[in-house]
């Protein structure tokens, strides 16, 4: 039983098309996150909300939309994908914002 | 937030203690110290948290002195599942994003 659910697990997309990668937490946990792992494997976050509000929006291109439609999941919608966007996004969550995270399996984001 | 610095690679045997120390000269009255163990084509997974002093779990141990200007975290008799990237990160108390820096990649030898 997944507690952070990412789908889809591959995406292959050429550029300039759009897509979205889903997030869904059953841990019953009120903040939710976005980060991003590039080719060197650093991690940075790109977004946090909290009960369905923003509260971080760290400097990632408005070509980056992220959508809560309720407290459990939290979708990430990009836009004009460009090849620098090739990536590997987590998902995480935490009861609040400060407790420990925890992190989906990742989306492995390709661009061609 | 407060930079950390740890080594870029340890090795260790099976069955061995591994103690992995991390530095963070400008921590802040108010962070804490977070460990995060992330294996290949996976998320990071929480280890453990500190303030001062020493915190032990079913996993392992965090030893923080006084000053907490460093931390080490130890991992009594390793195995080849620990092989995997350690990352000691400086977690400011109500702030919620995490700041992971480049970690320490342990690789465990039978």
């Amino acid at each position: 039983d997944t507690a952070v659910s990412q789908t889809p697990k591959y995406l292959v997309t050429q550029m300039g098309n759009d897509k979205s990668i889903k997030c869904e937490q059953n841990l019953g946990h009120d903040t939710m996150y976005w980060y991003k792992q590039d080719s060197k494997k650093f991690l940075k976050i790109m977004f946090s909300y909290n009960n369905k509000e923003l509260i971080i929006n760290e400097t990632v291109p408005n070509r980056f939309s992220p959508k809560s439609p309720d407290k459990a999941h939290l979708n990430l919608h990009i836009n004009s994908l460009e090849l620098g966007d090739s990536a590997v996004y987590f998902c995480a969550s935490s009861q609040d914002i400060n407790t420990e995270a925890f992190f989906g399996q990742g989306t492995r984001l390709t661009v061609v | 937030l407060a930079k950390t610095t740890q080594p870029i690679s340890m090795d260790s045997y099976e069955g061995q203690e591994v103690n992995i120390t991390c530095s963070h000269n400008n921590i802040a009255t108010n962070d804490y110290i977070t460990w995060y163990q992330q294996f290949p084509s996976q998320g990071p997974r929480f280890i453990i948290q500190g303030y001062k002093t020493k915190v032990t779990n079913e996993v392992a141990s965090l030893f923080i002195p006084a000053d907490r200007k460093s931390s080490t975290l130890s991992l009594p008799r390793v195995s080849l599942s620990d092989t995997a990237v350690y990352y000691c990160l400086v977690k400011p108390r109500g702030y919620s994003t995490l700041t992971f820096g480049k970690g320490t990649m342990l690789l465990v030898s039978p």
